[in-house]
C-alpha cells in the first residue's frame, strides 16, 4: 500500500529552485520522511530525511509541514545532473526497509 | 571510499539458465539488502542480511532465488532457473545504522532471453 503520493513528473529550468511536493496524509508520529533520487543508470541516492522539522544539508532541503501530511523537498539551485526520479518514503526509524513508489521524474532543462 | 561494488553491469542469460550477482558493501556496514527494480518501477525488497544472517527473506522468491553472505561481508545473489520475468536491475545496498540513509550499488541490468 503506497504511504505517499507524488506526482508522475515535473520540469525544471535549470539555475531555478525546484520544489517537490508529497503527499503523506497517513503518516503515523514515529515514521519518518525519507527522499531519495534514481539518476538513470545508477542505484538509488540518499537525499534527506526528517521527522518533524526543517532539514537542510548539501544537497537540499525538507520542509515538513506542521501536521506532517505532507512535505517539500527544494532543490535550491537545479543544475542538469539533478534530473532523475526523485522518491518520497515514509518509514519507522528502526524499520529497515525502504518501501520505493513510482517517484517523480524531474527533467531540469537549460 | 568505494560505496557499494556490484558486478556484473549487466548480463544476458537465457531462461532456464542460472545467474549470479554479486556485492560488496560499504566496509563497517552491517547490514546489506538486495533489491528488484522492474522497468518503470521503485526497487522492491527481496532480502536484507544482518551481519551473515539473513533477518528478512519474506520477498524472496524462494523456488529459484537463493542468497549467501559468507563471514557477513560480501554477498551472493543467485537465480536458478532463470525466468523471462526475472529481466530487472538488480540493486545492492548497505548501511550501518536504520536510521540513517542507504547506500546502493549501480546495480546488475539482467536480461533474460
Amino acid at each position: 500500500d503506497a504511504k505517499t503520493t507524488q506526482p508522475p513528473s515535473m520540469d525544471c529550468a535549470e539555475g531555478r529552485a525546484a520544489n517537490l511536493p508529497c503527499n503523506h496524509s497517513t503518516i503515523s508520529g514515529n515514521e519518518y520522511v525519507y527522499w531519495y533520487r534514481q539518476i538513470h543508470s545508477q542505484g538509488p541516492q540518499y537525499i534527506i530525511h526528517g521527522l518533524k522539522n526543517n532539514e537542510t544539508n548539501e544537497m537540499a532541503s525538507l520542509i515538513i509541514t506542521e501536521d506532517r501530511k505532507s512535505s517539500t523537498l527544494i532543490l535550491p539551485h537545479a543544475t542538469l545532473r539533478d534530473t532523475a526520479v526523485y522518491y518520497c518514503i515514509v518509514r519507522v526509524a528502526n524499520d529497515y526497509k525502504l518501501s520505493f513508489g513510482a517517484g517523480t521524474t524531474v527533467t531540469v532543462r537549460a | 571510499e568505494a560505496g557499494v561494488v556490484q558486478s556484473p553491469r549487466y548480463k544476458i542469460i537465457e531462461k532456464k539458465q542460472p545467474v549470479a550477482f554479486w556485492c560488496n558493501p560499504i566496509s563497517g556496514h552491517n547490514t546489506l539488502y538486495w533489491y528488484r527494480q522492474n522497468l518503470g518501477q521503485g526497487p522492491e525488497l527481496l532480502i536484507r542480511y544482518e551481519n551473515e544472517e539473513a533477518v528478512d527473506d519474506s520477498q524472496l522468491p524462494k523456488d529459484r532465488f537463493s542468497a549467501e553472505r559468507l563471514k557477513g561481508v560480501d554477498s551472493t545473489l543467485k537465480i536458478q532457473p532463470a525466468e523471462l520475468g526475472d529481466s530487472a536491475v538488480y540493486l545492492c545496498a548497505s548501511s550501518l545504522d536504520p536510521q540513517g540513509g542507504y547506500t546502493f550499488g549501480s546495480g546488475t541490468r539482467l536480461t533474460v532471453v
